[in-house]
């Protein structure tokens, strides 16, 4: 059974960082792109980014180009999301996703609020 | 400001078919496949619809979708009520290179 399991999320300050997790099983790791898509509160989703299986392409959407980085380590079969700068408009839930633009698992997501 | 445009409600009753569009432009839905997802309240999303019209193994026939040209859309017959749930649209963009989703259509079953 394939299962995508978030961790890291949490309360963080405007201009702080955060890195979060997502433990992948039930499938080979290391054969998929691997994305994060976003979802704030009460609103559509929004696609983070996402990493090539080798991790040598990484794509990103432009509100967070040069403050996130996603990386992957497939001996570990985990994806990561390193966020830096954090701002009021990064709140939301962040879930991880098997893909590169067809997402056809999610994990549960872990919700990430950025306040003072 | 979503890239894709969905009407943000629609309704129906149980047993009718209903629809939601979704609109883009040459650069997303006029040059790549569409997926849609269904987001039950609380949950993760769910993929629905695959390039364009392809139904993932366990989502049932009464779902399905289409594209033409810069527009697609997703048909829902034989409306239940636990099809009540967000749907959104998504499709890779080429001029914006990123993946764009539809702002969501919240479908209610009265």
């Amino acid at each position: 059974e394939v299962q995508l399991v978030e961790s890291g999320g949490g309360l963080v300050q405007p201009g702080g960082s955060l890195r979060l997790s997502c433990a992948a099983s039930g499938f080979i790791f290391s054969s998929y792109w691997m994305s994060w898509v976003r979802q704030a509160p009460g609103k559509g989703l929004e696609w983070v980014a996402h990493i090539k299986q080798d991790g040598s392409e990484k794509y990103y959407v432009d509100s967070v180009k040069g403050r996130f980085t996603i990386s992957r380590d497939n001996a570990k079969n985990s994806l990561y999301l390193q966020m830096h700068s954090l701002r009021a408009e990064d709140t939301a839930v962040y879930y991880c996703a098997r893909g590169r633009t067809t997402f056809e698992y999610w994990g549960q997501g872990t919700l990430v609020t950025v306040s003072s | 400001q979503s890239v894709l445009t969905q009407p943000p409600s629609a309704s129906g009753t149980p047993g009718q078919r209903v629809t939601i569009s979704c609109s883009g432009s040459s650069s997303n839905i006029g040059s790549n496949t569409v997926n849609w997802y269904q987001q039950l309240p609380g949950t993760a999303p769910k993929l629905l619809i695959y390039n364009n019209n392809q139904r993932p193994s366990g989502v049932p026939d009464r779902f399905s979708g289409s594209k033409s040209g810069t527009s697609a859309s997703l048909a829902i017959s034989g409306l239940q009520s636990e099809d009540e749930a967000d749907y959104y649209c998504a499709a890779w963009d080429d001029s914006l290179n990123g993946l764009v989703f539809g702002g969501g259509t919240k479908l209610t079953v009265l």
